[in-house]
């Protein structure tokens, strides 16, 4: 198991709501990552988050944001959800700039949109 | 453009045979990757990696991959299949075009299922 943690485990929504993840990342990590794993696919890079600003982003449209802590915890905000939107979303942390900088995942939120 | 493939949706294999789960990679300059394993309504759980040095990398459960650059392939292997190895495994090359992120690109995954 690694020590990154997510919350809540899963959600249910309905279209044009926000939803607010979070994520707790593993002791000694300086960044996180987040991605979308939608049904029978792989993971698909959102962003990344390295002392609290954004430091790469994937993809997708701005009405998925984040924030970084100082204490490395992180959130995802969707805004105005859609259909597409229902997934299992991944947070990851690492410690960035070292031939170390493995991610190591969390057991991720399910969010399912009706 | 960074790219792994995952050829095949999945693979089945007796507990007891070794198994091979293969990846290939497209990239630009050296690549950097990875090996995770996911079991159902889990997440990622990492395997192994490549960054440089030996072609045979050893992992987590008795796992090893094989890099092989003139073939442009970074196959998953294990010399006896357990029951408990199914599961779904993805490949991932860190995206060196990434800016100053580490962030992976990921393949479609292969699902492993090993018989009794």
């Amino acid at each position: 198991e690694t020590g990154v943690t997510q919350s809540p485990t899963h959600l249910i929504k309905t279209r044009g709501q926000q939803v607010t993840l979070r994520c707790s990342s593993q002791s000694g990590h300086n960044t996180v990552s987040w991605y979308q794993q939608a049904l029978g696919q792989g993971p698909q890079f959102i962003f990344q988050y390295y002392r609290e600003e954004e430091n790469g982003r994937g993809n997708f449209p701005p009405r998925f944001s984040g924030l970084q802590f100082p204490n490395y915890s992180s959130e995802l905000n969707v805004n105005a959800l859609e259909l597409d939107d229902s997934a299992l979303y991944l947070c990851a942390s690492s410690l960035l700039g070292t031939l170390t900088d493995t991610q190591y995942f969390g057991p991720g939120t399910r969010l399912t949109v009706l | 453009a960074q790219s792994v493939a995952q050829p095949e949706d999945q693979v089945n294999v007796a507990e007891g045979n070794p198994l091979t789960v293969k990846c290939t990679y497209s990239v630009s300059g050296n690549p950097y990757l990875f090996w995770y394993v996911q079991y159902p309504n889990r997440g990622l759980q990492f395997l192994l990696k490549y960054i440089t040095g030996d072609n045979l990398v050893k992992g987590s459960y008795g796992f090893e991959a094989e890099f092989n650059k003139s073939q442009t392939s970074f196959h998953l292997k294990k010399p006896s299949a357990l029951v408990s190895d199914s599961a779904l495994y993805f490949c991932a090359v860190r995206d060196i075009g990434g800016g100053a992120t580490n962030k992976l690109i990921f393949g479609t995954g292969t699902l492993l299922a090993v018989q009794p």
